[in-house]
This record gives C-alpha cells, structure tokens and sequence, in this order.
C-alpha cells in the first residue's frame, strides 16, 4: 500500500512563472490537504480539498490555487512566483476528519 | 485561530538520555498529531493522540485535552531521534467545513553520541 505521494521532490523556477505540485493520497483517503513550510518553521495551511471543492483555506493569497480529481489526486498551482514562495510544500490526506498522513514534500526554490 | 506552542524550542541530549517535549494549545481540540520530521523534511507519523495516553517502543504520549496540553516522551535517545518534533492540532467543525491541522513551532532536538 503506497502512502501519499508527491511530485516532484525538488524544483527551481524562476520569479513570475507558474508552478503545478502534484499529490496522490494514500489508498482510501478521501481529503486532500496542502501545507507550506518555510525554513525554521511549521508548516502553514493552504488549503484543504474533499469531494473535489475546496473546503477549508488558510491565509494565503489567490495566487495559490488547487484541484482534486475525481481519483483524489490533487494539485497545487502558484501563479507569478515570488522568492517568498521558496519553501517545503507538503501534502497531507486523510479520511475526512481523521489522522493525516504527509507526503515527502517538494522543494520549490524561486530564484 | 487557535495558538499552538512547543517547548522546549532546542534540545541537546546526550545518547541514552530521557526527554519530555510539551505541547500547550489554546482551544478545545478533537484531534492531535505528534509528527518528527527527518532531514530530507518527511513527517513521521509518531502518534495519533486527541486524549489518553500511548507508547510506541522508546516514545510515549499523553494528551491531557481538558488541560490543553500534551506530552511526548523520549527514553533511551538514540542519535537517530534528532530532528524536530512537531505538535499539530485539529478542531472538526462539521462534515463539510474542513479540518486543518495547526502546528506548532517544534522543538529542535539533537542527540550527541
């Protein structure tokens, strides 16, 4: 049984492109959520998908989007790269209201 | 939004020594995690623990929810224990409003042969 999966582990882009990261839950979690970890610190909410809308989103701007596909797989787009955005992005699934699992997380690094 | 605060923020231990990392939250919680990240950023699940208490060979943990506060232990640390331990909390709203976990700002702990 595969856990969550993320792609892909390391990233460099360059400020104002776009960036997608992609997530697989684990096998029969429903609840996709996306996390964003800057050095030092705990990870941040972004924003939590089930049933394929967006339910819950923390304090990040529109330029964070998200998708869940009818399989569960999520992806996290940003819009016009900031060097703030250079972060550990993290996915987490679980069934809903239950325990999270996280992925290995992709290091994106905006230069 | 409901604070979460792990003390204490750095610790050194020497091998074999035991440890108690804390974690104070602010508001009632249905959930608690206690995650240790690696050095390649993995969360490791450690345990899952909205109340009571669990042990898990060398780790245990106490949830005390009325009190807002939880407790991890480390007996016998190993050199592969360093890393950060991070505490995260979650408040079920209802079916459809999401449920975020909220971390805390980890303890760094570093085990010294």
């Amino acid at each position: 049984d595969a856990g969550v999966t993320q792609s892909p582990t390391h990233l460099i882009k360059t400020r104002g492109q776009q960036v997608t990261l992609r997530c697989s839950p684990k096998s029969g979690h429903d609840t996709v959520s996306w996390y964003q970890q800057a050095l030092g610190q705990g990870p941040q909410f972004i924003f939590q998908y089930y049933e394929e809308e967006e339910r819950q989103r923390g304090n990040f701007p529109d330029r964070f989007s998200g998708h869940q596909f009818p399989n569960y797989s999520s992806e996290l787009n940003v819009n016009a790269l900031l060097l703030g955005d250079s972060a550990l992005y993290l996915c987490a699934s679980s069934p809903l209201g239950g325990r999270a699992f996280f992925g290995q997380g992709t290091r994106l690094t905006v230069v | 939004g409901i604070q979460v605060e792990q003390s204490p923020p750095d610790l050194i231990l020497q091998e074999g020594a035991n440890s108690t990392l804390r974690c104070n939250f602010s508001d009632s919680v249905n959930n608690l995690q206690w995650f240790h990240q690696n050095p390649w950023g993995q969360l490791i699940n450690l345990f899952y623990i909205p109340s009571g208490t669990k042990q898990n060979g060398r780790l245990s943990a106490t949830t005390v929810a009325t009190e807002r506060y939880s407790l991890l232990y480390i007996s016998s640390s190993q050199t592969t224990d360093s890393g950060v331990y991070f505490c995260a909390v979650r408040r079920f709203m209802n079916n459809n409003a999401g449920n975020m976990l909220t971390f805390g700002g980890g303890t760094r702990l570093m085990v010294k042969p």
